[in-house]
This record gives C-alpha cells, sequence and structure tokens, in this order.
C-alpha cells in the first residue's frame, strides 16, 4: 500500500496568513492527489484534484502543486472559512489512503 | 445538483452489524463508482473500498476484508455498505462517496454516525 505523510499536523495562522501544507507518498503516484477540506458537521469538500486542478466553486486563494512524491496545497490569504481540517488522499491505485491531516486553526 | 443523502446514525452492541444506505441524485446513478470512507472520533480518515454500481464489482480494504460488503439497488439509485462484527473501534463516522473512472473522488455524503456500545 502506498503510505502517504502529511505535514504539520497542526498549523497556527492568522487571518490574511499564507500557509502551505505538505503531502508526501511512499512511491510515485504521478498526479493522482487530492486534498480535502473538512469541517465539523458537514460533508467533506474536495479542493483540488490531480494534484494542482482547482475544484469548481472553489475560491482561487487556494492552490495545489506537486508531481510524483511531494505535493503542497498553499493558501495565499487565509480567510476565517478556511480554518478547517484538510487531508491529502492517492487515488493512483487501491487502497486510496489518506494523509494524516493538518488542523489549520486561527492563532 | 448532485447529492447523496445518507441514512441516519445508528447505535450497535459489540458482534453486531449496521447497514448504511447512501440514496444518490442529480447525476445518473450507473455511470459512477461509490466509494466509502470512515472517519472514527479524535481520528484520520480511512478508505474502505468501492463498488461499481453499474457492474456490482466492488473491492475493499485489507482491513474491512470479510467485514464489509458493498452493494446497490439501481432501481432507486441508492448504494449500501454492511459492515459485521462491529466493535468499539468501529464506531466512527462514514460517509459515501462519488467517484467517476480516472477521477478524484468528488461529492461526499453528509456522514452517517455509527456507535457500538455494550
Amino acid at each position: 500500500d502506498i503510505q502517504m505523510t502529511q505535514s504539520p499536523s497542526t498549523l497556527s495562522a492568522s487571518v490574511g496568513d499564507r500557509v502551505t501544507i505538505t503531502c508526501r507518498a511512499s512511491q510515485s503516484i504521478s498526479s493522482w492527489l487530492a486534498w480535502y477540506q473538512l469541517k465539523p458537521g458537514t460533508a467533506p469538500k474536495l479542493v483540488i484534484y490531480k494534484a494542482s486542478t482547482l475544484q469548481s466553486g472553489v475560491p482561487s486563494r487556494f492552490s495545489g502543486s506537486g508531481s510524483g512524491t511531494e505535493f503542497t496545497l498553499t493558501i495565499s490569504t487565509l480567510q476565517p472559512d478556511d480554518f478547517a481540517t484538510y487531508y491529502c488522499q492517492h487515488y493512483n491505485s487501491y487502497p486510496y489512503t489518506f494523509g494524516q491531516g493538518t488542523k489549520l486553526e486561527i492563532k | 445538483q448532485v447529492q447523496l443523502v445518507q441514512s441516519g446514525a445508528e447505535v450497535k452492541k459489540p458482534g453486531a452489524s449496521v447497514k448504511v444506505s447512501c440514496k444518490a441524485s442529480g447525476y445518473t446513478f450507473i455511470s459512477y463508482d461509490i466509494n466509502w470512507m470512515r472517519q472514527a472520533t479524535g481520528q484520520g480518515l480511512e478508505w474502505m473500498g468501492w463498488m461499481s454500481p453499474n457492474s456490482g464489482s466492488t473491492g475493499y480494504a485489507q482491513t474491512f476484508q470479510g467485514r464489509v460488503t458493498m452493494t446497490r439497488d439501481t432501481s432507486i439509485g441508492t448504494a449500501y455498505m454492511e459492515l459485521s462484527s462491529l466493535n468499539s473501534e468501529d464506531t466512527a463516522v462514514y460517509y459515501c462517496v462519488r467517484r467517476a473512472h480516472g477521477q478524484a473522488p468528488d461529492y461526499w455524503g453528509q456522514g452517517t454516525l455509527v456507535t457500538v456500545s455494550s
């Protein structure tokens, strides 16, 4: 199975900050990587797919990059609505494993 | 609009089984696979398996092999996930998620809390 290692586990930031979350795969997954946003009480939301493609309706302050084994999710100017937990997931081959998650909290 | 509406919360005793439903609307049900994921309280997300509503083919994570069964009823556009031999570690929110072939899982259901307690 492909292991996904996500960091940091917690990130404290302020509105207006630029933040980056990293995800590493234990072997190459090409660009078959997605990022999800989770908030308590709501259905998880796809933010980025194919490593760098913004899902329809997601603000352009979100961006993704990387290929192979190293990936990043960047939020350019944090807004209050962005404080949530973010997970990366590969979909290169079954099983589709997730990173451990990054909780983005208000500083 | 695309919607996946899941059945309500369940409380089960250890050793019992649970069956969660996921009703799809707003798209052609048989054109997208259904993946199931779960999140235990305070834990991360875990992929459980997939099902093709078109063919009924399934694939399960090794962790759940022998305990999980994913099925569908195409006449009502509904997918099901049944998990047996429940224990306390199965207490979690279970999600169904739509996935097109070659694409990322995109639309998620609202989640179903399954609590396993004696």
